[in-house]
């Protein structure tokens, strides 16, 4: 089974509206870590946000924010008011802990975000 | 804002040629990785590295890879004899703490080698 899972290859959002990027998880480890990357075109990989497993809020960096669905394994990125600079790659990104004792990041296949005026 | 750098941003070599990428974490951070991204493929983990030791390395790893921390700055990934398929991004990370659960885990990537194979 896929650790992360991303099932939007693509989406599409109007400049200055909100965008909701899914992401589902898979681990037993009671200790992780989830994140999510931005990759513009020009290739480089830039941290937007991060959530702790025990964290009892959703996670919020500006305009990003992770909407934490313990329950249901989700940690979903909402991006508010879109803009142009927005469209790039977005990768899903879990670490697992205790259980695991692992330190490489575990990635999805990523969502391609494009923003139109 | 500290960041990690990478050089060169991009390496074309002849297959069968040894490749040294670099890369300097960020100053006060004591975790370092490797990725590779292969073009329009997901970002692979390749190796950890903490207190001057391999902490953990995946399958893709083998004996033709490398990772060494020659100074107090620089963290290198050799490739000793490259392969076609060895083409990919390269990104050097490096995160503050390790426990997972807590932000300091946070992995901070470069901004990539590019290496291409001939």
């Amino acid at each position: 089974a896929q650790k992360i899972t991303q099932t939007q290859p693509g989406m599409f959002v109007q400049e200055k509206e909100a965008v909701t990027l899914d992401c589902t998880y898979d681990t037993s480890d009671p200790s992780y870590g989830l994140f999510w990357y931005k990759q513009p075109s020009s290739g480089e990989m830039i941290f937007l946000i991060y959530q702790g497993s025990y964290d009892q809020q959703n996670a919020t960096e500006g305009r990003y924010s992770l909407n934490f669905q313990k329950a249901r394994k989700s940690a979903n990125l909402v991006i508010s008011a879109s803009q142009l600079g927005d469209s790039a790659m977005y990768f899903c990104a879990m670490r697992e802990g205790v259980d695991y004792n692992t330190d490489k990041l575990i990635f999805g296949t990523g969502t391609r975000l494009q923003v139109f005026p | 804002e500290p960041e990690v750098t990478q050089t060169p941003s991009h390496q074309v070599t002849q297959m069968g040629q040894e490749v040294i990428l670099r890369c300097v974490p960020i100053s006060n951070h004591l975790y370092f990785y490797w990725y590779r991204q292969i073009l329009g493929q997901k970002v692979e983990f390749l190796v950890s590295f903490y207190n001057n030791e391999i902490s953990e390395k995946s399958e893709i790893f083998d004996d033709q890879f490398s990772v060494e921390r020659p100074d107090g700055s620089n963290f290198t990934l050799k490739i000793r004899s490259t392969k076609l398929e060895d083409s990919a991004m390269y990104f050097c990370a490096s995160s503050e703490w390790a426990r997972a659960g807590s932000k300091e885990e946070t992995q901070y990537f470069g901004p990539g080698t590019r290496l291409l194979v001939l």
